[in-house]
């Protein structure tokens, strides 16, 4: 995906309630898509994948959504707490391979206690 | 999980010098590991692709000759930054894959300020 601009969308929600966090990706030929948190001055930390042969899947207190008519994933975080403030990054790749993700811009996640 | 660990966690160096970053897979073999570069406020950006006993692959507008990159062993990648400059401060992420894999395991990552 394009990275542009210094400045990271941000979405804030009040402790307890859900949140949506979206994202575009970029190649059609994508099959794999990842969900990654990232915490200032830490590595990017898994939290969900999806194949393109499915449109959902859930975890613990996450779901991924997967449209692949309009290229485009969320990420459903339920419940949302103080802990889950981070930056979140969509990554996609294809081939199934040792290829590279490539990240989409990040949203950042600003839960208010 | 599997654990990629990179080294050092930070690094402060003067402009001109050369800093070496380390990226070793501790529980199993990386036949490909791959160098990333992170701007404040920004995405992670790839910077190359290397695979053990190969010549990296670098993606466009990434100096090879700048960023020395040898994967000699199934579990040790290192970046070199040759003659550092302050606009090559950025927070360095190495992410290693086992083969056939898709799933790539990212390390802590490694600040570098160059001074």
């Amino acid at each position: 995906g394009e990275n542009v601009g210094l400045h990271l969308p941000t979405l804030s929600v009040q402790e307890g309630d859900n949140s949506i966090i979206n994202c575009a990706y970029s190649n059609s030929a994508s099959d794999y898509f990842i969900w990654y948190k990232q915490e200032s001055g830490k590595g990017p930390q898994f939290i969900i994948d999806i194949r393109s042969n499915m449109d959902k899947r859930q975890g613990q207190r996450v779901t991924v959504l997967l449209n692949k008519t309009v290229k485009h994933l969320s990420l459903q975080i339920a419940a949302t707490q103080p802990g889950d403030s981070a930056v979140y990054f969509c990554a996609e790749t294809w081939n199934s391979g040792n290829t590279p993700l490539v990240f989409g811009k990040g949203t950042r996640l600003s839960v208010i206690a | 999980g599997a654990v990629v660990s990179q080294h050092p966690s930070w690094v402060i160096c003067k402009s001109g010098t050369s800093v070496k970053i380390e990226c070793r897979s501790l529980d199993f073999q990386a036949t490909t590991m791959f160098w990333y570069r992170q701007f404040p406020k920004q995405s992670l950006m790839l910077m190359a692709t290397s695979n053990e006993g190969s010549k990296a692959t670098y993606e466009q507008g990434v100096e090879k000759d700048k960023f020395l990159i040898n994967h000699a062993s199934l579990t040790l990648s290192t970046l070199t930054v040759t003659s550092a400059h302050p606009e090559d401060s950025s927070f360095y992420i190495c992410s290693a894959a086992r083969q056939g894999n898709t799933e790539a395991f990212f390390g802590q990552g490694t600040r570098l300020t160059v001074v």
